[in-house]
Order: structure tokens, then C-alpha cells, then sequence
């Protein structure tokens, strides 16, 4: 079946530029969330969506970073006015249900982001 | 969430069974065992959990000892593609438990 899937795979940008990173989760997955992993490093959370709920925003690290899921599905991580240390591999996972349960997060292969 | 502890690299012989070994010595009693694993340049991939009784899926076998202590992940048959590091952690299901994080795993490299 098909799994999360985020576009584009890779992007280069110059710094101060605006990036929009997409997500599909996998389809009926109720809870969605991002992640960035720099290289070499370890996950690290940026937000979390789960239906109707408000999101927790608590991991974004500054109010560059904004993200949206539209209809409970698609998701948009907006990242403004590019630094350099925001280069990382921004990666999407979604899961089934609430995280009261023990479902599982599956992961898309992310998007490698550049900023010159 | 309990800490896991992991050799750092393993090697194994490609079609022999690889068995990753995962020491969770602090786990609570409602802490589930996650296995994931990351292929170079792609996302992690979940590959099996479990709670207290062996699991075992189109992908490995988690063997979780009785005092759950340490759980074993074993590929029956290792692939060259099977190359990659693997995660083990353990989560408790609610909260805000959902901020995984992975410690350095074990890269585990199959041989041809």
C-alpha cells in the first residue's frame, strides 16, 4: 500500500528564501507529525496534528517555522526567511489512531533541504 | 521514556540471521518495545513492537525476555539491503510520548 509521501525530495534554496514542504500521509491515518534530522544527528520534533485537536506546536524553533494540514490529511511545513542551519532532512510520519494506542509512526523518506 | 542501550555495529553474513540485541533494563510495566530501522538517505522505517509476548511479522522476529529486560530483534535471512542502523526504544502509549527520539543504534552491516 502506499506510505507517507513528501515532496519535493530535495531542495535547494538561498538563504532568506520561503520553502513549503509537503506531506500525504497514509490514507485514514488520524495523527500526523514532523521531524528534522540534521546530519548525523538524531529526530527531532517539530509538530504533531491529530484530527480536529489543536496542534502542538512545542517543537518548531522559531516563528519562521509555521505548518497547516488542510481537511485532516495533507500537511505544509512553511519555513520563512531561510538560514543556513536550517539545512536538514525534514521528515513526515503519520499514524493510525491517537497516541493513547500503541500504533506505530510511519516515516517518509523526507525532504533534504539546502540553503546556500 | 526508558533509555535503550545498543552495541554500536554488527556485522552479519548475508542469508545468516541477524539477531540486534537491545538492553532496556529501566522499562515500565506499560512500555512498549519499538524496533525502526534507516536505510542511508531515506526515512526510518518501523519494523515490529511489542509488550511482553514474542511478535513476529512479514519482517523479524522480537524476542522479549520474561523480565523484559532486553528484547532481541532477529532478521531470519539478512539481504545486503537490510543494511542499515537499527533502532530500538521503548515508548509508553499517551501523553505527549509521542516525540520519538532515537538513541545511536546499531549499524548493522550485512556482507556479501
Amino acid at each position: 500500500g502506499a506510505g507517507v509521501s513528501q515532496s519535493p525530495s530535495n531542495k535547494v534554496t538561498e538563504k532568506g528564501k520561503d520553502v513549503e514542504l509537503r506531506c500525504d500521509p497514509i490514507s485514514g491515518h488520524t495523527a500526523l507529525y514532523w521531524y528534522r534530522q540534521s546530519l548525523g544527528q538524531g529526530l527531532e520534533f517539530l509538530i504533531y496534528f491529530q484530527g480536529n485537536s489543536a496542534p502542538d506546536k512545542s517543537g518548531l524553533p522559531s516563528d519562521r517555522f509555521s505548518a497547516e494540514r488542510t481537511g485532516g490529511s495533507v500537511s505544509t511545513l512553511t519555513i520563512q526567511r531561510t538560514q543556513q542551519e536550517d539545512s536538514a532532512v525534514y521528515l513526515c510520519a503519520s499514524s493510525p489512531a491517537a497516541v493513547t494506542t500503541n500504533q506505530p509512526q510511519h516515516f517518509g523518506d523526507g525532504t533534504r533541504l539546502s540553503i546556500l | 521514556d526508558a533509555k535503550t542501550t545498543q552495541p554500536p555495529s554488527m556485522d552479519c553474513a548475508e542469508g545468516r540471521a541477524a539477531n540486534l540485541p537491545c538492553n532496556h533494563s529501566t522499562i515500565s510495566g506499560n512500555e512498549y518495545v519499538y524496533w525502526y530501522r534507516q536505510i542511508h538517505s531515506q526515512g526510518p522505517q518501523y519494523i515490529i513492537h511489542g509488550l511482553k509476548n514474542n511478535e513476529t511479522n512479514e519482517m523479524a522476529s522480537l524476542i522479549i525476555t520474561e523480565d523484559r529486560k532486553s528484547s532481541t530483534l532477529i532478521l531470519p535471512h539478512a539481504t545486503l539491503r537490510d543494511t542499515a542502523v537499527y533502532y530500538c526504544i521503548v515508548r509508553l502509549p499517551g501523553g505527549s510520548n509521542y516525540k520519538l527520539t532515537f538513541g545511536k543504534g546499531t549499524l548493522l552491516t550485512v556482507n556479501p
